[in-house]
């Protein structure tokens, strides 16, 4: 089972519309829940950061994060089309020393 | 800029060759992480650094590669006789003392490639 999984995609939606992208960890003692978006050629780029259960808003993105069900989410609220890009979970295990990424998720939002 | 600094951006090595990534963490920041994106794939841990330290070498392959951060100067990771099997991007991220899991701040990537 890999660490960090995530639905390699394509997900495609149309502009305005809601993204939701989600990830499953295998650590139970993680601690830190990170969303990072990458463009093509370019370096990865934090999103969003969650700690707790719950919801967490920041402008259109919204975290979710579930430590029961080791599930993690991210949606994207009036995605625009430079939204389209990869998404990758990462997480950050118990002693919080190492940060784990999964294989992302590759979005694209039509015009 | 005071964000993390790798260099160089490119780096073109011959099959047998050494090469050598650099990589210096934003200002205050005191840990370095080494991660592999191989084309189309996810970030691959490969080293997690303090000064003069290696905290968690597990995702080093066990030949040909090191790394180290020495008290001056640049994080390096090191390749030795390098493969084609080598290029990919190597990206270098950094972290603050405190607060204990803070988010990876990345550089801009080191794009090796092996002929």
């Amino acid at each position: 089972q890999k660490e960090v999984e995530q639905n390699s995609g394509p997900l495609s939606v149309p502009e305005g519309a809601i993204a939701s992208l989600n990830c499953t960890y295998s650590d139970r003692g993680s601690q830190s829940f990170f969303w990072y978006r990458q463009y093509s050629g370019k370096s990865p780029e934090l999103i969003m950061s969650i700690y707790s259960n719950g919801d967490k808003e920041d402008g259109r993105f919204t975290a979710q994060l579930n430590k029961a069900s080791q599930y993690v989410s991210l949606l994207i609220r009036d995605s625009q089309p430079s939204d389209s890009a990869t998404y990758l979970c990462a997480v950050t295990g118990a002693g919080g020393f190492k940060t784990i990424f999964g294989a992302g998720t590759r979005l694209f939002v039509k015009a | 800029n005071a964000g993390v600094m790798q260099n160089p951006r490119h780096l073109v090595r011959r099959r047998g060759q050494e090469a050598r990534l650099r990589c210096s963490p934003m200002k205050g920041h005191s840990h370095v992480y080494w991660y592999r994106q191989l084309p189309e794939e996810g970030l691959k841990f490969m080293v997690y650094l303090q000064k003069e330290n290696i905290i968690d070498e597990s995702g080093m392959p066990k030949e040909r590669f090191s790394a180290e951060f020495p008290k001056e100067g640049p994080s390096i990771l090191r390749i030795q006789q390098v493969v084609r099997g080598d290029s990919a991007a190597y990206f270098c991220a950094s972290s603050p003392v405190e607060p204990v899991n803070s988010p990876l701040h990345f550089g801009n990537g080191t794009r090796l490639t092996v002929t």
